[in-house]
């Protein structure tokens, strides 16, 4: 149980394109969901938290209107990376959390590898 | 603002040897702490979750530590084997409000058989 699953797993784009990447709970209702960015050799920093069916809230420091986020229903949230840039090849990884008995936790999927030429 | 610092970086070890991961934060105000392991390339999969309250938690030949007065945890990790190769993470949460995780580096640990 507690399943996450990204698609896609690797995507390489032309600069100036968008990319939108699907974060989806397969097993459980995600009440919030989150989505990560990771450097090499760094600490996955937290981009936005979103409740399905509002608005998402962004960290400090993230282009709200360059990481549009839509968290639709209680099963799928998507990232769409606007007019990407070289600068923006990293690693995205989302999470997400329910209710219940497992509310503490979060619970990872497996990353998105995003490459812009 | 919360800083998580995990030493070593990188650890080698021979298989079979027991060894110790370290995560320091510095507020100790946390609501728990989240030991992680990722694979290359990979997401994470939650190894053990120590809530504020608790002083440690263990799974098979995992047991982790929490010293929330000093602002430490640790993994111990009992009789290493080549296939617990990997970056271990460890991640705080700030309060039972807020679900944000603030994670270390990670230590990238090498098991040679």
């Amino acid at each position: 149980g507690a399943v996450v699953s990204q698609h896609p797993s690797r995507v390489i784009c032309k600069s100036g394109t968008s990319v939108k990447i699907e974060c989806r709970s397969l097993d459980f209702q995600a009440t919030t969901m989150f989505w990560y960015r990771q450097f090499p050799k760094k600490s996955l920093m937290l981009m936005a938290t979103s409740n399905e069916g509002s608005k998402a809230t962004y960290e400090q420091g993230v282009e709200k209107d360059k990481f549009l986020i839509n968290h639709a229903s209680l099963t799928l949230s998507t990232l769409t990376v606007t007019s990407a840039h070289p600068e923006d090849s990293s690693f995205y990884i989302c999470s997400a959390r329910t209710s219940g008995r497992w509310a503490n936790e979060q619970f990872f999927g497996p990353g998105t590898r995003l490459t812009v030429l | 603002k919360q800083e998580v610092t995990q030493i070593p970086a990188a650890l080698s070890v021979p298989e079979g040897e027991n060894l110790v991961l370290n995560c320091s934060f510095t507020d100790s105000a946390i609501y728990n702490l989240q030991w992680f392991r990722q694979d290359p390339g990979k997401g994470l999969t939650s190894l053990l979750l120590i809530q504020s309250s608790q002083r440690e938690q263990t799974s098979g030949r995992l047991n982790a530590s929490l010293d929330k007065s000093s602002g430490r945890s640790t993994l111990y990790i009992a009789a290493s084997q080549p296939g617990d190769s990997a970056t271990y993470l460890c991640a705080v949460r700030a309060g039972a409000g807020s679900y944000q995780l603030t994670f270390g580096k990670g230590t990238k640990l090498s098991v040679i058989p």
